[in-house]
């Protein structure tokens, strides 16, 4: 499918585990963003990357890992969940840098951890 | 670091009737961006409107159309002709040219339109 998409939609996990979510692009963007949505704080910026193997963390990057080894997917894993991590993540691309490049934000992907 | 702000947590607006949803922000640049995004219920972000702060003119998108007060910080959207599609979550962002793109936002504004 052409776009940006995520997967699962939906994930349900116990605190302490693992759990990696999946962002793919098929437009070759060289920047891609995740961030997290919740109630009262909008979108907050976890980590980003500007190219395959530039990575950089965002605003709230504490207990997750990212990488990028292929232009077209950015994976998002919390290595050992919480609680407070309980959350809606956003994927997004850009196609390079600057402010007048639009970002294209993938469906999201509800996360409970229990 | 730049901080977006919208005061209203929740607006309504009749059918057919127009509604300005408030956004200001802090920044010390001079080049930025800003933006509204749409969220409906499916979640999926939507680009409504955007603005270049160097740019004199308000931004129009059909229905859409902002009111930039870059002296007062002010980035206000207004919605003409509402419709029940315009139901959704909008939030307002801003964008730094020098910061590896990356998107601040406010906490947004549920719009509920009714009939």
């Amino acid at each position: 499918d052409a776009g940006i998409t995520q997967s699962p939609r939906y994930k349900i996990t116990e605190t302490g585990r693992q759990v990696t979510l999946m962002c793919h692009q098929t437009w070759s963007h060289s920047y891609m963003f995740w961030y997290r949505q919740d109630l009262g704080h909008g979108l907050r910026l976890i980590y980003y990357s500007a190219a395959a193997d530039i990575t950089d963390k965002g605003e709230v990057p504490d207990g997750y890992v990212v990488s990028r080894s292929k232009t077209e997917n950015f994976p998002l894993t919390l290595e050992s969940a919480t609680r407070s991590q309980t959350s809606v993540y956003f994927c997004a691309s850009s196609e390079s840098w600057g402010a007048s490049y639009e970002q294209y934000f993938g469906p999201g992907t509800r996360l409970t951890v229990t | 670091a730049q901080t977006v702000t919208q005061s209203q947590p929740e607006m309504s607006v009749q059918e057919a009737e127009t509604v300005t949803l408030s956004c200001t922000y802090d920044t010390s640049e001079s080049d930025y961006y800003l933006f509204w995004y749409k969220q409906p219920p499916s979640r999926q972000m939507i680009l409504v409107i955007r603005q270049e702060a160097y740019k004199q003119q308000n931004a129009t998108e059909n229905r859409f159309s902002v009111n930039f007060q870059k002296a007062a910080k002010s980035f206000s959207l207004k919605i003409s002709d509402s419709q029940l599609g315009d139901a959704a979550m909008y939030f307002c962002a801003y964008r730094s040219p020098g910061t590896a793109s990356k998107l601040t936002f406010g906490t947004g504004t549920r719009l509920q339109v009714t009939l």
